[in-house]
């Protein structure tokens, strides 16, 4: 089945950028998400792309697509510690009415 | 407004019973959809529901069902619970579907424990 990867830990300090990298492989996603989950809480919608756009930003996130290589990016530009999280890539085709998600990465943020 | 609301938020079953969860969509939203998240699978696609009508559905046993009523509310019935099935159950709410271009909003979840 199609699938998608994310690593799954990732650590920095306060006022660095964070950036969470994901690959998919279903070749007619047309919707890419990022969701954020805080411990005991569910998924929270950070931001989605079209798979026709190659970036999309949003204040302190962007989001890069390079479709050829079916790779996916979020940037969390100065990053504090209230982002810390786990951050769930997921894909979409159209028609198929559901998300396929990756294992999530755990971001944690150093004071 | 009101976000998607799950209910309950905690439930603990025994072994062989049945159970069923409550997710209310956004007003306005059409289209539900269920996921099931374990530490070790991760986040699984159950079944999607639009206008009543299942448009989709997941890898799980027949165990597993769902129904959405005309207001759009939707429940999910699991019988004859297995250790298995402990997990936070996840409901998501959209206009038309996700892979389509609207946003799916979730829930707070329910947290099933089988006992």
């Amino acid at each position: 089945g199609e699938d998608v990867e994310q690593s799954l830990f990732l650590s920095v300090r306060e006022g660095d950028s964070s950036v969470i990298n994901c690959t998919y492989t279903d070749s007619s996603s047309t919707y890419l998400y990022w969701y954020k989950q805080e411990p005991g809480a569910g998924l929270q919608l950070l931001t989605y792309i079209f798979s026709n756009m190659d970036m999309k930003q949003d204040q302190r996130l962007t989001v890069l697509l390079n479709k050829k290589d079916k790779h996916l990016s979020l940037r969390i530009a100065d990053t504090q510690t209230g982002d810390s999280a786990i951050y769930f890539c997921a894909e979409t085709g159209a028609g198929s009415y559901q998300l396929t998600f990756g294992k999530g990465t755990k971001l944690s943020v150093i004071p | 407004k009101a976000g998607v609301t799950q209910t309950p938020r905690y439930l603990i079953k025994t072994r062989g019973q049945q159970v069923t969860l409550s997710c209310s969509p956004i007003s306005g939203h059409r289209s539900v959809s269920w996921y099931q998240q374990t530490p070790g699978q991760g986040l699984q696609f159950l079944f999607e529901y639009f206008s009543e009508t299942q448009r989709n559905k997941g890898n799980f046993p027949g165990r597993f069902s769902g129904r959405q009523f005309s207001n759009s509310r939707s429940e999910m019935n699991v019988s004859t619970l297995e250790l298995g099935d402990s997990a936070l159950y996840l409901c998501a709410s959209s206009l038309a579907g996700t892979g389509t271009n609207t946003e799916a909003f979730f829930g707070q979840g329910t947290r099933l424990t089988v006992v």
